[in-house]
C-alpha cells in the first residue's frame, strides 16, 4: 500500500503525559499537512510543511504542540502535557505540490486519541 | 471570514432515492473546491476536485457540480455502502500552503 500512513492507530493516555505521533506520507509529495477533527465536525488545519520546513502554524496549535519533518520525509507530531480537551482524531494529509489551481490532498487513517 | 456551510448535517435515504448534499461557501478566492467521502473511524477519502463554475465531475453514482456560491453532490439511485459522512473543502487563493478548510460534513445513511 503507497498510501500515508499514520501510527498509532489509537492511543489512550493520561492527562499531564506525553505523546508522540508518527505520519509517512505518500513517497514522492513533498507537502505534509496535519489536521486535527473532534467528533461531528470537519478537520481543522494545524500545521503545514513544504520539504522539511514548517511554513504555517494554525493559532491553534498552543505551545505544548510542536511538530517536525526532519529530511522532507516522514513527519512527527508531538503533544505535551496532554489535556482532556486534545481528546480528538489527528489527521495527515500529503500533496504533490500547489499549482495555480488546487492540489488534491491525500489522508492516512488518522490517529484517535483519548486523554483521561 | 471564510467560511464553509454544508446542509443538511444528517439525511436518511432508502436504497435508490436520489438526493442532493449541498456545499455553501464564502470565501476570499476559490483556488480548488473538493469533495471527501469519510467511513467512521478512517481517514476522508478523496473524491472530486472542482476548479471553476459551472465545472461537473462524475464517479459511479455521485455527481458533483459547483457555482459561484455553493457546490452540490448528487446521489443517484444510492445503495447502502453509500453510508457516509461527506465533506465540502475549500482551497482559498490567498493561501500559498494549500491548506483545506472543511465543512462540518453530512453524515449520510441509505437503507435497504
Amino acid at each position: 500500500d503507497t498510501g500515508v500512513s499514520q501510527d498509532p492507530r489509537h492511543k489512550i493516555t493520561k492527562r499531564g503525559q506525553n505523546v508522540t505521533f508518527r505520519c509517512d506520507p505518500i513517497s514522492e509529495h513533498n507537502r505534509l499537512y496535519w489536521y486535527r477533527q473532534t467528533l461531528g465536525q470537519g478537520p481543522e488545519f494545524l500545521t503545514y510543511f513544504q520539504n522539511e520546513a514548517q511554513l504555517e502554524k494554525s493559532r491553534l496549535l498552543s505551545d505544548r504542540f510542536s511538530a517536525e519533518r526532519p529530511k522532507g520525509s516522514f513527519s512527527t507530531l508531538e503533544i505535551q502535557r496532554t489535556e482532556q480537551g486534545d481528546s480528538a482524531m489527528y489527521l495527515c494529509a500529503s500533496s504533490l505540490g500547489v499549482r495555480e489551481m488546487g492540489n488534491e490532498q491525500f489522508f492516512g487513517p488518522g490517529t484517535r486519541l483519548t486523554v483521561l | 471570514e471564510d467560511q464553509v456551510t454544508q446542509s443538511p448535517e444528517a439525511l436518511r435515504l432508502q436504497e435508490g432515492e436520489s438526493s442532493s448534499l449541498n456545499c455553501s461557501y464564502t470565501v476570499s478566492g476559490l483556488r480548488g473546491l473538493f469533495w471527501y467521502r469519510q467511513d467512521p473511524g478512517k481517514g476522508p477519502e478523496f473524491l472530486f476536485t472542482l476548479y471553476s463554475a459551472g465545472e461537473e465531475k462524475e464517479k459511479e453514482r455521485l455527481k458533483a457540480t459547483l457555482t459561484k456560491k455553493e457546490s452540490f453532490l448528487h446521489i443517484t439511485a444510492p445503495k447502502p455502502e453509500d453510508s457516509a459522512t461527506y465533506l465540502c473543502a475549500v482551497q482559498i487563493g490567498s493561501s500559498n500552503t494549500g491548506k483545506l478548510i472543511f465543512g462540518q460534513g453530512t453524515t449520510l445513511q441509505v437503507k435497504p
